[in-house]
């Protein structure tokens, strides 16, 4: 059974970075078959996807292109985990962040973290 | 990326069925079979109920169906129960390698 389990900090200050990590167990963040996304839910903005890295011999990142150029995700595959990280954050950032299992090609998002709600205020 | 059009809202009685839309374009919904659709109950994770237009994971019960025409992709939950009433949100897999959701549908047991 895959488990994601994430952690970070609840509040981030404007102008700061926005950090999390999701922990996997039950698979590997270097599966050749899966990806590992960060998803962000508002009640402003709905579901929005963030962006995903996967491995395929090598490494591949994609990420929405609204957020490109504010967004890191970076595998750690000695910890078997991923992180997110967002830079220059306002207010308009403060969502729930989940981290999620895809399992490519096609098979959708099966695996959610609990979800760390992320507050962006001075 | 817009996000995909669903309704805002849906509603039927027990036993009855609802279907709910999610309209996109040719450079999402209408170029692959990556449709999802997600069930979400309040404050719970979404939950995966279709993946790849038409498949059920798992578990999942098979009063929920998935359709695509175009570039409109379609949710049929038959039989409707108490516990569907939830919100539902589709999502595909674009031309730009990323990934769009719908605005979410919310179902009413009535």
């Amino acid at each position: 059974q895959v488990q994601l389990q994430q952690s970070g900090p609840g509040l981030v200050k404007p102008s700061q970075t926005l950090s999390l990590t999701c922990a996997i167990s039950g698979d590997s963040v270097s599966s050749n078959s899966a990806a590992w996304n960060w998803v962000r839910q508002s009640p402003s903005r709905g579901l929005e996807w963030l962006g995903r890295a996967y491995y395929r011999s090598k490494w591949y990142h994609d990420y929405a292109l609204s957020l490109k150029s504010r967004i890191t995700i970076n595998p750690d595959t000695s910890k078997n985990q991923f992180s997110l990280q967002l830079d220059s954050v306002t207010p308009e950032d403060t969502a729930l962040y989940y981290c999620v299992r895809e399992t490519s090609p096609d098979g959708g998002f099966d695996y959610w973290g609990q979800g760390t709600l992320v507050t962006v205020s001075s | 990326q817009s996000a995909l059009t669903q309704p805002a809202s849906v509603s039927g009685s027990p036993g009855q069925s609802v279907t709910i839309s999610c309209t996109g374009t040719s450079s999402d919904i209408g170029a692959y079979n990556y449709v999802s659709w997600h069930q979400q109950h309040p404050g719970k994770a979404p939950k995966l109920i279709i993946y790849a237009v038409s498949n059920r994971p798992s578990g999942v019960s098979n009063r929920f169906s998935g359709s695509k025409s175009g570039n409109t992709a379609s949710l049929t939950i038959s039989g409707l129960q108490a516990e569907d009433d939830a919100n539902y949100y589709c999502s595909s897999y674009t031309r730009s390698s990323t990934w769009v959701f719908g605005g979410g549908t919310k179902l009413t047991v009535l």
